[in-house]
């Protein structure tokens, strides 16, 4: 079945570490998404790419950093210079053809 | 700006009961989607409803049904008879301007059905 893998769903980072979140999808689609949500909040975007190779920063993108080297991969890195990356963290993929996003199922990441 | 709002934070009913989830939103834009999504516990966000500024029919779908209200900017969601698998968070959404396929998502409300 087509869809977005995420993994790890679970992520625990030490202070000044960094991580990297996957992100697969195998829909073809074009277009590729992380957002960030914290509770009771809603979902604010970090970065996206609309092609490979190619990537822009969204509304959050301080402290992340992400590439695109492949049309199926969106990976994205916490850095240690994000201050509060305890987040759930959602990726999408999207086609012009496609009825909205297609979300993958997360990654909580907990810094301790 | 593009801008959309879900004034209720958070809804709770007893099983059976309608509910309507609210949702304003602001764009320049003179042709433009909405989108309703669902987010159970498990936290992946599920596709709900695509609509096109052009059709302001309301749709029904099972125990599902929109309206849309271009007059009044508003995109509400109506859940009838509404099951303890209604509980989620229920997020709307409106494309942001230009061809970039972002997103912009409301605050989300949070409904509780309970038995």
């Amino acid at each position: 079945d087509g869809g977005i893998t995420q993994s790890p769903k679970y992520l625990f980072r030490k202070e000044g570490q960094n991580v990297t979140l996957s992100c697969e999808q195998n829909l073809n689609h074009d277009a590729m998404y992380w957002y960030r949500q914290d509770p009771g909040q809603g979902l604010r975007l970090i970065y996206y790419s609309q092609i490979v190779n190619d990537f822009q920063k969204g509304d959050i993108a301080e402290g992340y950093s992400v590439s695109r080297e492949k049309k199926e991969s969106f990976p994205l890195t916490v850095t240690s210079a994000q201050k509060n990356p305890t987040a759930f963290y959602l990726c999408a993929s999207s086609s012009p053809e496609n009825d909205g996003y297609t979300f993958g199922s997360g990654t909580r990441l907990t810094v301790v | 700006a593009q801008k959309v709002t879900q004034a209720q934070t958070e809804i709770s009913v007893v099983e059976k009961e309608d509910v309507t989830l609210d949702c304003v939103y602001e764009t320049r834009d003179t042709t433009y989607y909405l989108f309703w999504y669902k987010q159970p516990p498990s936290g992946e966000l599920v596709f709900l409803i695509r609509r096109n500024s052009f059709d302001e029919q309301n749709e029904i779908s099972g125990r599902y049904s929109w309206n849309f209200q271009k007059s009044t900017s508003s995109f509400n969601f109506t859940i009838t008879a509404s099951q303890v698998v209604d509980s989620a968070v229920y997020f709307c959404a409106l494309p942001d301007t230009g061809n970039t396929g972002k997103l912009i998502f409301g605050q989300g409300t949070t409904l509780q059905v309970k038995p």
